[in-house]
């Protein structure tokens, strides 16, 4: 099975930090995602990789940034943290661009 | 926008069969649909997708209809830990691929 797996379970920063959320998927898909889920508001798609090296911004990708050095992970960067980012943050992969996703179990950010 | 709409909540008893429905009326031809899953504190799980026909696979039946305007997903034996928000998604043309857009999806409840 295709296993997406998310650094950290759960996170509490300071306003103002720079914060790192790690992506790795150990089945060479090609595509990966970024999302935060927030109550009332749904699944919202922040940045996305259809290839190493490449990104394109999702839906709202304001305070937010990307890196893709390696096809297997792909890394969220909030430059400075702030308390609207609090939020589940997830992570998925595909093998394709019309395949389903496989999504990590997510992680909790708190900036407080 | 989400391309599809279903009930905010549904009951089911246990043992019993689970059907979702979602309409996609604007569906294109050759556009899939795909079902997820999302158990509390955890991310989305892939289910099913289909297009035209009707799927199977271990965990649900797809029911599409014939003009594609509306689907079904079909848990057949539910058990307590289905009790979830499902997601119907019908992906839209997006940056260099699709974009895969959750709604606010049917939280299923099953009861003992």
């Amino acid at each position: 099975d295709v296993k997406v797996t998310q650094s950290s379970r759960y996170l509490v920063k300071r306003t103002g930090e720079k914060v790192f959320l790690e992506c790795v998927q150990d089945m060479d898909h090609e595509n990966m995602f970024w999302y935060r889920q927030d109550p009332g508001l749904g699944l919202r798609l922040i940045y996305f990789s259809y290839d190493v090296k490449m990104k394109e911004k999702g839906d709202i990708p304001e305070g937010y940034s990307v890196s893709r050095e390696k096809k297997e992970r792909f890394s969220l960067i909030l430059e400075s943290a702030s308390t609207n980012q609090t939020s589940m943050y997830l992570c998925a992969s595909s093998e394709t661009k019309s395949g389903g996703y496989t999504f990590g179990s997510g992680t909790r950010l708190t900036v407080v | 926008d989400a391309k599809t709409t279903q009930p905010p909540s549904m009951d089911c008893a246990e043992g019993r069969a689970a059907n979702l429905p979602c309409n996609h009326s604007t569906i294109s031809g050759n556009e899939y649909v795909y079902w997820y899953r999302q158990i509390h504190s955890q991310g989305p799980q892939y289910i099913i997708h289909g297009l035209k026909n009707n799927e199977t696979n271990e965990m649900a039946s797809l029911i599409i209809t014939e003009d594609r305007k509306s689907s079904t997903l079909i848990l057949p034996h539910a058990t307590l830990r289905d009790t979830a928000v499902y997601y119907c998604i019908v992906r839209v043309p997006y940056t260099g691929g699709f974009k895969t857009i959750f709604g606010a999806g049917t939280r299923l409840f099953v009861k003992a």
